[in-house]
């Protein structure tokens, strides 16, 4: 059964860095055409997408927090990991993680399957 | 980068009421364009890809349309599961981005 599951710090201080982890199953982060984007969505707003990291290791990053974002994977351990630093309360937000579904011959995709998300509170 | 609207912004519709979302791209996506249905307190959840292909176990009362710059999602017969927020997505091409949102309430 495939499933992502998001986890993570529940409150983070300003200035800090937030790491999230997406821990998949059900398939591999080597597997062509696979991929994993974070999303959030802060209290009452709309979905934010973030950022995106292929089997191929191709990243991409939303543009005005691109300095900020970093997204990595261990295929391994079947993990994304989205790092994002210096955290403002704007920040605070639930992020989900959702699978990316690659296409033949293009270098996007579309979001089959989403985590359940984890809540991020940024207080001091 | 591209930017999504929607149309409305929230509706209220009776049970089994036909509804219609407008989704408009800034810029042509081909038909690069997903739905979402998010219920309170719950994930997103994929329900259309490439414009008007659903997703496995997505009921056929939704459907969707469109190419270019403009689409639209259906809703036959609404049913009180299906009270929630729909939104739109381009996935054409990084940064992928959303529409704000449509709101369908219970009249």
């Amino acid at each position: 059964q495939v499933s992502l599951k998001e986890s993570g710090p529940v409150l983070v201080k300003p200035t800090e860095t937030l790491t999230l982890t997406c821990t998949v199953s059900g398939f591999s982060l080597s597997d062509v055409r696979m991929g994993v984007s974070w999303i959030r969505q802060p209290p009452g707003k709309a979905l934010e997408w973030l950022a995106n990291i292929f089997w191929s290791d191709a990243k991409s990053y939303n543009t005005p927090l691109k300095s900020r974002l970093a997204i990595s994977k261990d295929t391994a351990k079947s993990q994304v990991v989205l790092t994002l630093t210096n955290v403002d309360p704007v920040d605070t937000a639930t992020y989900y993680c959702a699978r990316t579904r690659g296409l033949y011959g293009d270098p996007v995709g579309y979001f089959d399957l989403w985590g359940r998300g984890t809540p991020v509170t940024v207080s001091s | 980068d591209i930017q999504m609207t929607q149309s409305p912004s929230s509706l209220s519709a009776s049970i089994g009421d036909r509804v219609t979302i407008t989704c408009r791209a800034s810029q042509g996506i081909s038909n690069y364009l997903a739905w979402f249905q998010q219920q309170p307190g719950k994930a997103p959840k994929s329900l259309i890809y490439g414009a008007s292909s659903l997703h496995g176990g997505v009921p056929s009362k939704f459907s969707g349309s469109g190419s270019g710059t403009d689409f639209t999602l259906t809703i036959s017969s609404l049913q009180p599961e299906d009270f929630a927020v729909y939104y739109c997505q381009q996935y054409h091409s990084f940064p992928f981005t959303f529409g704000p949102g449509t709101t369908v309430e219970i009249k």
